[in-house]
């Protein structure tokens, strides 16, 4: 069974610094991997996602991800933090054919002024 | 209406007391979704249905039940509601079941069970 571990629960960065969110996968297949963020009080919005093309991913708000099947990993980046990304962020995993989407447990971002 | 409506938005219910929790969807996806949010855990699956007519269960299935009559709607149904229900239910949709499209969200209903 698949499953993401994401790694601090709450990551504090100065607006203007490097954004830097863990997500570690485990699948026995191939997997699909999302990242979505979460505004207060709101549903879940996708950022980017990992379909087996190519391995570093861009999504909205200037946000990329790379997947490196060595590291079993699917790291969130963005350059330069805006007050605007304080957020929660969720890693997903899923297998080809699987309609089940795996959760992993949020990281919430806060932006220092 | 666009993308997905849930409601009520928030609810407080006696523990015994009987739920529907509506979700209705306006893209035509064949796949809807229903999870429920806690701090500390994520997002954990409960039910799913992959068309009009089916459905399947999650990983906390237990205490809840689905129905999928149309494409458009897939309520969620708490027969007796307990505390440990009491958490932040969002519905959810994608075009296909395959694995790898997009999901998308509605805005969640909190609900509270004493």
């Amino acid at each position: 069974a698949q499953s993401v571990t994401q790694l601090g629960s709450h990551v504090s960065v100065s607006e203007g610094a490097l954004v830097l969110l863990r997500c570690n996968y485990s699948s026995s297949v191939p997997p699909y991997l999302f990242w979505y963020v979460q505004y207060p009080n709101q549903g879940l919005q996708l950022l980017l996602k990992y379909t087996s093309a190519a391995t570093l991913v861009k999504g909205i708000n200037g946000f990329e991800a790379e997947f490196k099947k060595s590291e079993t990993s699917f790291h969130l980046t963005k350059p330069s933090a805006h007050m605007s990304d304080a957020a929660e962020y969720f890693c997903a995993v899923s297998d080809f054919g699987n309609e089940k989407l795996t959760f992993g447990t949020g990281t919430r971002l806060t932006i220092i002024p | 209406i666009a993308g997905i409506t849930q409601a009520p938005t928030s609810q407080i219910l006696a523990a015994g007391r009987r739920m529907t929790l509506r979700c209705t969807q306006d893209m035509r996806h064949n796949a809807m979704y229903w999870y429920r949010q806690d701090l500390g855990l994520g997002l954990r699956l409960i039910h799913y249905s992959n068309t009009a007519g089916t459905t399947g269960k999650g990983e906390v299935p237990d205490g809840y039940s689905v129905s999928r009559a149309n494409t458009d709607d897939f309520p969620l149904t708490l027969a007796s509601a307990v505390p440990s229900q009491t958490s932040v239910y969002f519905c959810a949709s994608s075009d296909s079941s395959g694995g790898m499209d997009e999901q998308f969200f509605g805005p969640g209903t909190r609900l509270t069970v004493l």
